[in-house]
């Protein structure tokens, strides 16, 4: 079964503090995405990770990804106020070779960011 | 268009109704792709279209939800005879290589 999983599923943070969010999925892939969602708005496409050993960093965010691990991680760093938004990653499992499969969601991180 | 576009914003329907949701991809871009997401934040893919083929439609529920991408047309996601757990947002996305990019959502609400 193709799985993603997402944690923690809550995150309440004070302003200034660091984190990391974490994203399993159950086989393999190399192309894993970062979205964020604020409330009832669409998805904000954050990352895209395409390699083992990939790593992007986007201000207080930075994402990287192993392969081999099935494994990706959203840290958070020196959290502000406006990161407070759900976060989701997403894998595509379809094997690329120029098509384009559908996403498979993990269940999302709210981040709550507090001052 | 630069953004991918999807009417309409909102549709309240009664049980039995039929509800059709619009999607126009990103000019340029092949593949189109629609999801559900229900309220507990969970997304579902739905099905996607390779130009006007579809391309994958494992999730789609076949005895309700069909779905057709026509050239020059706008793609759309028709659901006969709503039911109340069919409340949800339905995103469209599309892509031309390895990025999705979604559009806004209809907010479909069956009462």
């Amino acid at each position: 079964e193709l799985k993603v999983e997402q944690n923690p599923l809550f995150l309440s943070m004070q302003e200034g503090k660091n984190y990391t969010i974490y994203c399993n999925y159950s086989t393999t892939s190399d192309r894993l995405y970062w979205y964020r969602q604020d409330p009832g708005k669409s998805l904000e496409s954050l990352f895209v990770l395409l390699s083992n050993g990939a790593v992007k960093q986007e201000g207080r965010l930075m994402a990287s990804l192993d392969t081999k691990a099935r494994l990706s991680t959203l840290h958070i760093t020196a959290a502000v106020h406006d990161l407070s938004a759900t976060y989701f990653c997403a894998v595509d499992f379809s094997g690329g070779g120029g098509s384009q499969g559908n996403l498979i969601f993990g269940k999302g991180t709210k981040l709550s960011v507090k001052p | 268009g630069e953004e991918v576009a999807q009417t309409p914003k909102h549709l309240v329907r009664g049980e039995g109704q039929k509800a059709k949701l619009y999607c126009a991809p990103i000019k340029g871009h092949s593949y189109v792709f629609w999801y559900q997401q229900v309220l507990k934040n969970e997304f579902k893919f739905l099905i996607s279209f390779q130009n006007e083929n579809v391309f994958d439609e494992t999730g789609m529920p076949k005895e309700r939800f069909s779905a057709k991408c026509l050239p020059n047309s706008p793609c759309s996601l028709e659901i006969q005879a709503t039911k109340l757990e069919d409340s949800a947002v339905y995103f469209c996305a599309s892509s031309q290589g390895t990025e999705q990019y979604f559009g806004p959502g209809t907010r479909l609400t069956v009462t």
